[in-house]
């Protein structure tokens, strides 16, 4: 079992909609989850990091972590074009390992 | 305040060689982590440096290695190259090793090895 899960993909969703991308990780004792964001062709950005259970809000992304269920998502309001990219999940283990998920690509159709 | 760079772009060894990939973090950072992409694999850590030690190291043969200097610029070395190393490594840079959701770590833009 991998450390941390992301479903590839591709998930088609249409401009304006909500995308929501889940991951969901092996380890109970896991202390901080990112998401990253990743272009064709380019090195992973961040977007958000989160450490706490519950939500947490930055624009039009919400990060929402369930430490009792092991799961991390990140939803995106209105979603653009731009938003098309191969999104990645990444834990920290042990305090200082960082573990990424295999990345979900989104599509966002005009 | 410059970005993370890393040298060179892209490489292009036959088997059985070896590479050695350059990365200059932040100004200001100390702590430089290596991770390699493939298709397959995704993202896989490799190492982390800080303060000129190695403090983690994923589960990767001892073919590779790295040190960091100094002025934290770190180098990683592969010998004995495979046609399976063949991939985009990433270098990341933070102020200190990530260990809370404060702590960003920035991404070089790679190199990318081609093994043939």
């Amino acid at each position: 079992q991998k450390e941390v899960e992301q479903n590839s993909g591709p998930l088609s969703v249409p401009e304006g909609a909500i995308a929501s991308l889940n991951c969901t990780y092996s380890d109970r004792v896991s202390q901080s989850f990112f998401w990253y964001r990743q272009y064709s062709g380019k090195s992973p950005e961040l977007i958000m990091s989160i450490y706490s259970n519950g939500d947490k809000e930055d624009g039009r992304f919400t990060a929402q972590l369930n430490k009792a269920s092991q799961y991390v998502s990140l939803l995106i309001r209105d979603s653009q074009p731009s938003d098309s990219a191969t999104y990645l999940c990444a834990v920290i283990y042990n305090f200082n390992k960082f573990y990424f998920g295999s990345g979900t690509k989104l599509n966002v159709k005009p | 305040k410059a970005g993370v760079t890393q040298t060179p772009r892209y490489l292009i060894k036959t088997r059985g060689q070896q590479v050695t990939l350059s990365c200059s973090p932040i100004s200001g950072h100390r702590s430089v982590s290596w991770y390699q992409q493939t298709p397959g694999q995704g993202l896989q850590f490799l190492f982390e440096y800080f303060s000129e030690t190695q403090r983690n190291k994923g589960n990767f043969p001892g073919r590779f290695s790295g040190r960091q200097f100094s002025n934290s610029r770190s180098e990683m070395n592969v010998s004995t190259l495979e046609l399976g190393d063949s991939a985009l490594y990433l270098c990341a840079s933070s102020l200190v090793p990530p260990q809370r959701s404060t702590d960003t770590q920035y991404f070089g833009p790679g190199t990318r090895l081609t093994v043939l």
